[in-house]
């Protein structure tokens, strides 16, 4: 079985604060993505990597960064966190070229 | 601006009911159509999924109906029962691995 992990169900942060996301993939996959799911919106994607080192900006990028050092290691940063960035953060993976996305189950921030 | 708009956002059936979930896009450039289930406190898990060349998929209570002139697709969830209350999320995909998501439908099935 595919295990995508996250490194916290439930996080509390100051407005201000630098906010580190972690979410590893135990399956090889090359592809891992960041989201953002808010009631009525959806998903939303905020960036995703297809290599190490390698990232692309998806929907929502602003206000956030990434870091890919390793292939099972997926970082999403929020450099200054604010109020408007509470909300349930997703991760997923996927093999090279293959459309299904295997979800950890996902960090709920909120920003103070 | 929403690519992929879902319909309702909301669903009630009572056990032993059809529920119906409806999706339309606008990009014809989408060659895959899944539909993710989410349990509270879980990340999406993949449902179901079709792609363009076929108008209906099913696999057991769970059946796909797309109709690729109307750029719509729907979910059907037959005899529905209390343990399929989940949220539910159709999305789209081209030529690779990124997936546009609905807006989710939640749905509660009454026993």
């Amino acid at each position: 079985d595919v295990k995508v992990t996250q490194s916290s169900r439930y996080l509390v942060k100051r407005t201000g604060e630098k906010v580190f996301l972690e979410c590893v993939q135990d399956m090889d996959h090359e592809n891992m993505f960041w989201y953002r799911q808010d009631p009525g919106l959806g998903l939303r994607l905020i960036y995703f990597s297809y290599d190490v080192k390698m990232k692309e900006k998806g929907d929502i990028p602003e206000g956030y960064s990434v870091s890919r050092e390793k292939k099972e290691r997926f970082s999403l940063i929020l450099e200054s966190a604010s109020t408007n960035q509470t909300s349930m953060y997703l991760c997923a993976s996927s093999p090279y070229l293959r459309y299904e996305q295997y979800f950890g189950p996902g960090t709920r921030l909120t920003v103070t | 601006q929403q690519q992929v708009k879902q319909s309702p956002q909301s669903l009630i059936v009572q056990k032993g009911g059809i529920s119906i979930i409806n999706c339309a896009y606008e990009n014809t450039a989408f060659d895959y159509f899944p539909w993710y289930q989410q349990f509270p406190g879980k990340g999406p898990a993949l449902l179901i999924a079709i792609r363009p060349d076929v108008s209906e998929k099913k696999e057991g209570r769970f059946t796909i109906s797309f109709n690729k002139s109307a750029k719509q697709f729907s979910l059907h969830i037959m005899d529905s029962q209390p343990g399929d209350s989940a949220t539910y999320f159709c999305a789209a995909s081209r030529a690779g691995n990124m997936l546009t998501f609905g807006g989710g439908t939640r749905l509660m099935v009454k026993p």
